[in-house]
């Protein structure tokens, strides 16, 4: 069946360096989307990616989608102590998101 | 706008034992989830619904698990009877209509003794 991987599991940076996930599906995708999920809490949407090579940025964040629509990444500039959590991408190719396993972010002040 | 609604949010039982989560999502929105995420895990899909319809749910423990959504609004979800490995996060998430984004419930944690 279709999976999502996930790398790296975890990420430990101090703040104002940068940091990077990435997401690799095992077939072509309909769309992507990323959630972001702070310690405790649930699942948040951040952003759907849609188009082969998509490029769309929010603020410090910047989300790719693959021109194969088979992965994506999410890239932030210049972390900070509020972008701790885990992020999770989920593809479609159904109607059916599948979640990867996430990346968890700690930033150090 | 209120939020997506779930209870209890919190729950322990033994194993055996039956248990039902309760959700009320975004009010028009036509598709409502219920996943699991069991801890350092990505949430899983148990069962996706479409109005009152059910649209997938291949990945539901059909033996153990049900789940329905009377009327098209809210939903239950239920265990019967309960493992240990079914401690976990239920997460019940809605949506507009299929492909957009999905709001999640704050989630029942479930612990299964």
């Amino acid at each position: 069946g279709q999976q999502v991987m996930q790398i790296p599991q975890y990420q430990h940076v101090q703040e104002g360096e940068d940091f990077t996930t990435y997401c690799n599906s095992s077939t072509t995708l309909s769309n992507i989307q990323w959630y972001k999920q702070r310690p405790g809490g649930h699942p948040v949407f951040l952003i759907q990616l849609v188009k082969s090579g998509e490029v769309k940025k929010q603020k410090r964040l910047t989300f790719q989608f693959g021109e194969a629509k088979k992965n994506s990444s999410l890239h932030i500039t210049a972390t900070q102590t509020t972008d701790v959590g885990t992020y999770f991408c989920a593809g479609s190719n159904t109607g059916k998101l599948i979640f990867g396993q996430g990346t968890t972010l700690q930033v150090k002040p | 706008e209120a939020g997506v609604a779930q209870s209890p949010r919190y729950k322990i039982i033994e194993k055996r034992q039956s248990v039902a989560f309760w959700c009320n999502p975004i009010s028009g929105h036509a598709t409502l989830y219920w996943y699991q995420q069991i801890l350092g895990q990505g949430p899983k899909l148990l069962i996706q619904f479409q109005n009152n319809g059910v649209v997938d749910d291949s990945q539901l423990p059909k033996d153990r698990f049900s789940a329905e959504r009377l009327k098209g609004v809210d939903s239950t979800l239920k265990i019967q009877p309960a493992k240990l490995e079914d401690s976990a996060v239920y997460l019940c998430a809605s949506s507009l209509e299929i492909w957009v984004e999905q709001f999640f419930g704050p989630g029942t944690r479930l612990t299964v003794l």
